[in-house]
């Protein structure tokens, strides 16, 4: 089973300010997921990346965010002015062609102040 | 567009007893379907797939689900349950007409306390 880690675990950032999250795959992947659990709410997909480009996003998946991996390895999420409603847990998850299943790394907390 | 829909917030049950967490599904056509497990403060863990073949699948923890095509649901299944099966389950649906990302979503998840 693949690992995934994720940096930060938790982040705490003042509203309007930008943040990176980080997907550090263990072993190399093709597909890669960002999904967000708001507090006691679904799972919603984000957006997905293949061959180093967006292959679907979702309506949450406006232009304050953006997805990169720019050196081969991490994959990012960047929101470039956080709000309110930007506090959630950010999942990513990837997939390659062994699997169907997408895994899951642990989670980044964002709450935004 | 997909939807998972998991009709119980929340499922109690005794050890040792059988447990079922039910979801059904919506797609354009065939389904890939998904039972994952978040315990407190953790991510989504992998249990089980149905892909195509058997409808009863077998996965992790000795959970089983058995998808039913005509009723449209997939529900997750133990023999006897255990406390230590205490957590928050989510279904999830991928439409394999999807396939430019193959993006999973979710059902609102169903969370399961096991007493002793």
């Amino acid at each position: 089973e693949p690992e995934v880690t994720q940096t930060p675990s938790h982040q705490v950032t003042q509203m309007g300010q930008e943040v990176i999250l980080r997907c550090v795959p263990i072993s190399n992947h093709l597909y890669f997921y960002w999904y967000r659990q708001i507090l006691g709410q679904k799972v919603e997909f984000l957006v997905s990346f293949y061959n180093n480009e967006i292959s679907e996003k979702s309506e949450i998946f406006d232009d304050q965010f953006s997805v990169e991996r720019p050196d081969g390895s991490n994959f990012t999420l960047k929101i470039r002015s956080t709000k309110l409603e930007d506090s959630a847990m950010y999942f990513c998850a990837l997939r390659d062609y062994s699997y169907n299943e997408q895994f899951f790394g642990p989670g980044t907390r964002l709450t935004v102040l | 567009a997909q939807s998972v829909a998991q009709p119980e917030d929340q499922v109690n049950v005794a050890e040792g007893n059988p447990l079922t967490v039910k979801c059904t599904y919506s797609v354009s056509g065939n389904p890939y379907l998904f039972w994952y497990v978040q315990y407190p403060n953790r991510g989504l863990q992998f249990l089980l797939k149905y892909i195509t073949g058997d409808n009863l699948v077998k996965g992790s923890y000795g959970f089983e689900a058995e998808f039913n095509k005509s009723q449209t649901s997939f529900h997750l299944k133990k023999p006897s349950a255990l406390v230590s099966d205490s957590a928050l389950y989510f279904c999830a649906v991928r439409d394999l007409r999807n396939n430019a990302g193959n993006m999973l979503t979710f059902g609102g998840g169903t969370r399961l306390m096991v007493k002793p």
